[in-house]
């Protein structure tokens, strides 16, 4: 059974810093996996997409690796800015099903 | 706009009835999926949609549940005899799938909450 895991539950970093988000999953045999974005009461914002065939995807402040091999991905963000503030979620596909983790509350501090 | 969009965006009923929900997906896209959320989670996988066809349900998915998506199109999540465990917030996602590739895009939900 998929499990996916997303360590730490909870993020507060100055204003400026880059920082790292983890996400983990036991079973290596994905599709893709996707990083989403979700602010208070509101639906997910697709942030990120990676193919089990790649290894990483960046957009603007946002890089994302994948290591299926060891069943990791990690979200980048660099120069964190007060409007990240958001719970962040990754989720991984095998056929028709997607897992999501928990998510991870960041809070950038102004 | 031409996001999904999903209606009521709020739902309180009362225990024993019956409620359903509607969502439009973004209109060219051919996948169709419903997710719940509790607070502190994250989204679980009820069901989805390839066109009309309902092609995956969860075990999560219980017989008071249905869903339907009759012309491909919008979709209904009709829950019967709710109760108060019922009380989440419902997604809609929905995607284009073409030469393997996938994107979901979702909707910004509905609340329910069962008194």
């Amino acid at each position: 059974k998929q499990e996916v895991t997303q360590i730490p539950a909870a993020l507060s970093v100055p204003e400026g810093e880059n920082l790292v988000l983890n996400c983990s999953f036991t079973d290596s045999a994905i599709y893709n996996l996707q990083w989403f974005r979700q602010d208070p009461g509101k639906g997910l914002t697709s942030l990120l997409l990676i193919q089990s065939s790649q290894r990483e995807q960046t957009s603007g402040r946002l890089n994302a690796s994948l290591d299926k091999s060891s069943g990791r991905s990690t979200l980048y963000i660099a120069a964190s800015q007060p409007g990240d503030s958001a719970t962040y979620l990754c989720a991984v596909r095998r056929d028709d099903k997607i897992i999501f983790g928990k998510g991870t509350r960041l809070h950038i501090l102004p | 706009d031409t996001g999904v969009s999903q209606d009521p965006r709020h739902k309180i009923t009362k225990r024993g009835q019956n409620v359903t929900f509607r969502c439009d997906p973004i209109s060219e896209h051919n996948r169709l999926y419903w997710y719940r959320q509790t607070l502190g989670q994250g989204p679980e996988f009820l069901t989805y949609f390839q066109n009309e066809a309902q092609l995956e349900k969860s075990r999560l998915l219980s017989d008071r549940f249905s869903a339907e998506r009759p012309k491909g199109s919008f979709s209904t999540l009709e829950i019967q005899r709710t109760e108060q465990g019922d009380s989440a917030m419902y997604l809609c996602a929905s995607s284009l799938e073409q030469d393997g590739k996938e994107t979901q895009y979702f909707g910004p939900g509905t609340r329910l909450l069962v008194l």
